[in-house]
């Protein structure tokens, strides 16, 4: 049983480009949350989405958005690059109607700013 | 709004030591609490849960025990072995928070033989 999938593993990317990142949830999942992981730091919560549409967003700006698809992946776009957007993108994928379930991470996408 | 306080790190310890990770919260309600295990280079991996008061989670010899009174659900293990070494995370989910989960910000676990 395959767990989350994020691609690509590790990205580099100049100031003032966009990127796009992509997550697969584990089998069974409808739900996908997008985090941001500084180094040295705990995750910070992004966006979840379900049912193909933003259902909760974090604190964080306009330049992060995202989707999700019908068959539950999803895509985080960063536009607009800074380098404080520098960080480990970790993916994580649930079940809506159990609530007291823990997330299931995938291993995360390097991004570098440069 | 919601907070997680993990014990400052990192924790150095020697194989077979006693381990002791200090987590203490601020949420509404009664949330879920949660410990992840970051190993190098990979994501998170779920630790263990519990889910209501004096519930105690335990998973490949480490267990936590929820703690209301004292709002904590600090992380034990008898004996740690090389393999525990890792960054550790206590997390919450709130009743007020949707689905979000709240992180503290890590502990640094390294084991020496």
């Amino acid at each position: 049983d395959a767990g989350v999938t994020q691609s690509p593993t590790h990205l580099i990317k100049t100031r003032g480009q966009q990127v796009t990142l992509r997550c697969s949830p584990k089998s069974g999942h409808d739900t996908v949350s997008w985090y941001q992981q500084a180094l040295g730091q705990g995750p910070q919560f992004i966006f979840q989405y379900y049912e193909e549409e933003e259902r909760q967003r974090g604190n964080f700006p306009d330049r992060f958005s995202g989707h999700q698809f019908p068959n539950y992946s999803s895509e985080l776009n960063v536009n607009a690059l800074l380098l404080g957007d520098s960080a480990l993108y970790l993916c994580a994928s649930s079940l809506a109607q159990v609530r007291s379930y823990g997330y299931t991470f995938g291993s995360g996408t390097r991004l570098t700013v440069v | 709004g919601d907070s997680v306080t993990q014990m400052e790190g990192p924790v150095t310890l020697s194989e077979e030591a006693f381990l002791t990770i200090n987590c203490t919260y601020t949420a509404t309600g009664y949330p879920s609490l949660f410990w992840y295990v970051q190993y190098p280079g990979e994501g998170l991996q779920l630790l263990l849960k519990a889910t209501k008061a004096d519930d105690k989670g335990s998973n490949k010899g480490f267990e936590a025990t929820y703690r209301k009174e004292t709002t904590s659900f600090h992380l034990e293990k008898g004996s740690v072995q090389v393999s525990d070494s890792a960054v550790y995370f206590c997390a919450l989910r709130s009743e007020t928070s949707g689905s979000r989960l709240t992180f503290g910000e890590g502990t640094q676990l390294t084991v020496n033989p």
